[in-house]
């Protein structure tokens, strides 16, 4: 089966860098997902890796190793506005649904 | 705005009562799929439809069902309802041809619909 191991939250001070870390188990794998959800609104799709490595986006990084089941988002010169929830997510075994970690809650104050 | 539309925005209801919950995805896209997310559970994939057809099911109880109309506009039907039941119900929708890729998993949600039974 899966697992997702997530912090439950974390804090952090304007223009600071901040890490949260993801670990998982899985049977198969079809890449990493990050999604941001702010509080009482839609998660929204920030990246995805498939292969070892660093990706950029802008203030967001997301890293991963498959040999060791573990990703990193890393979020840059944080805005107050970067407050929210954090989604790690894998597929299942089948390929067939998106399992999520019950997500990192970043307070970002000034 | 992701381009994907849920109603109603707010529900309440009462216990053994019956709800439908529909979404609309984003033009151009036909796979749709049903999330619910309670505080305890975060989360949960429910269902997946593509094109009209049922694809993947994940965690959706028998009290509940869904289906894709020809438009595309999906609904979520949910029955004998319990206080469990009250949670956050998304729906998202994506490209991609029906199977699980990359274009599949990158998601766009609804704003969803917020469940109380009471």
């Amino acid at each position: 089966g899966q697992n997702i191991d997530q912090p439950t939250e974390m804090t952090a001070t304007e223009g600071a860098i901040v890490q949260i870390n993801c670990t998982y188990q899985t049977s198969g794998f079809n890449g990493l997902f990050w999604y941001q959800q702010h509080a009482g609104e839609a998660p929204t799709f920030l990246s995805y890796n498939v292969l070892d490595g660093l990706e950029e986006k802008g203030r967001f990084s997301s890293f991963l190793s498959r040999s060791k089941g573990y990703s990193y988002l890393l979020l840059k010169e944080l805005q107050m506005k970067d407050s929210a929830s954090y989604l790690c997510a894998v597929p299942n075994q089948a390929g067939t649904a998106l399992i999520f970690g019950k997500g990192t809650t970043l307070s970002v104050s000034s | 705005d992701s381009g994907v539309t849920q109603t109603p925005k707010h529900l309440i209801t009462a216990t053994g009562q019956r709800v439908t919950l529909r979404c609309s995805p984003r033009s151009g896209d036909l796979s749709v799929y049903w999330y619910q997310q309670s505080l305890d559970q975060g989360l949960q994939f429910l269902i997946q439809y593509y094109n009209g057809e049922e694809r993947a099911k994940g965690n959706i109880l028998e009290r509940f069902s869904a289906q894709q109309f020809p438009d595309l506009h999906s609904e979520l039907n949910l029955s004998s309802l319990e206080l469990g039941d009250s949670a956050l119900y998304f729906c998202a929708s994506s490209a991609g041809d029906g199977g699980w890729d990359v274009e599949s998993y990158e998601q766009y949600f609804g704003p969803g619909t917020r469940l109380t039974v009471t």
